[in-house]
């Protein structure tokens, strides 16, 4: 089946660093690609998402690209912040049974110091 | 404000009994999830509907069952059957159950096995 696999954690930078979470995949189909950030005892949001090959999805600083030809959506941002601490999942939607399952991957814990 | 809540924020419960875990949302949207995160772990579907009174088995259903007879509510009941269930239960929902729509999720509930 459909499979997510992440950088494995936890990730400790100091502030202003550049970050680069790998995430790789396996899917049978053209699934889209997200990443969902997950702050300290709260559920998860939508970091940004990508639909199709070669798109790029961004949001707050951060930026992911769609590579079909290495199945790849790695995360990048530029220059972290303390704020940005937080548990990273890459996820997959699947549509079985005509309706989308989000697989995930097993999450890559990030710590910034200041 | 719309947005999703999940009761109680921890729960504990004795061997051998049922319990259920609530969630509502407010958002109108059709599509309902339930996950479940372990620690190191990335999120697995248990239960997903599409609309009110149909849900379907995600990947990891045993022991647990669900009731959509609201739009705005898809409740999770934890039972007996299941044989680990101390973990961290997500609920989410999204407008349709399309391939790429962003799906919200509530802050979750912190299930304890005694």
């Amino acid at each position: 089946g459909d499979s997510v696999t992440q950088m494995e954690g936890p990730v400790t930078l100091s502030e202003e660093a550049f970050l680069t979470i790998n995430c790789t995949y396996t899917a049978t189909g053209y699934p889209s690609l997200f990443w969902y950030v997950q702050y300290p005892g709260e559920g998860l949001q939508l970091l940004l998402k990508a639909t199709k090959a070669d798109d790029k999805g961004s949001n707050k600083g951060f930026e992911a690209t769609y590579r079909k030809e290495t199945t790849s959506f790695h995360l990048e941002k530029g220059s972290v912040q303390v704020s940005d601490s937080a548990v990273y999942f890459c996820a997959l939607s699947d549509l079985g049974k005509g309706a989308q399952k989000l697989v995930f991957g097993q999450g890559t814990r990030l710590t910034i110091n200041p | 404000d719309g947005g999703i809540t999940q009761s109680p924020k921890y729960l504990f419960r004795k061997e051998g009994q049922n319990v259920t875990l609530s969630c509502e949302q407010n958002l109108n949207h059709d599509a309902m999830y339930w996950y479940r995160q372990d620690p190191g772990q990335g999120l697995r579907l248990i239960y997903y509907s599409q609309i009110v009174n149909d849900f379907q088995k995600g990947d990891i259903a045993e022991g647990y069952s669900v009731s959509r007879e609201k739009k705005e509510s898809f409740p999770l009941t934890v039972t007996s059957a299941q044989k680990n269930p101390t973990a961290f239960y997500l609920c989410a929902s999204s407008i349709t159950s399309g391939r790429a729509e962003e799906q919200f999720f509530g802050p979750g509930t912190r299930l304890t096995v005694l």
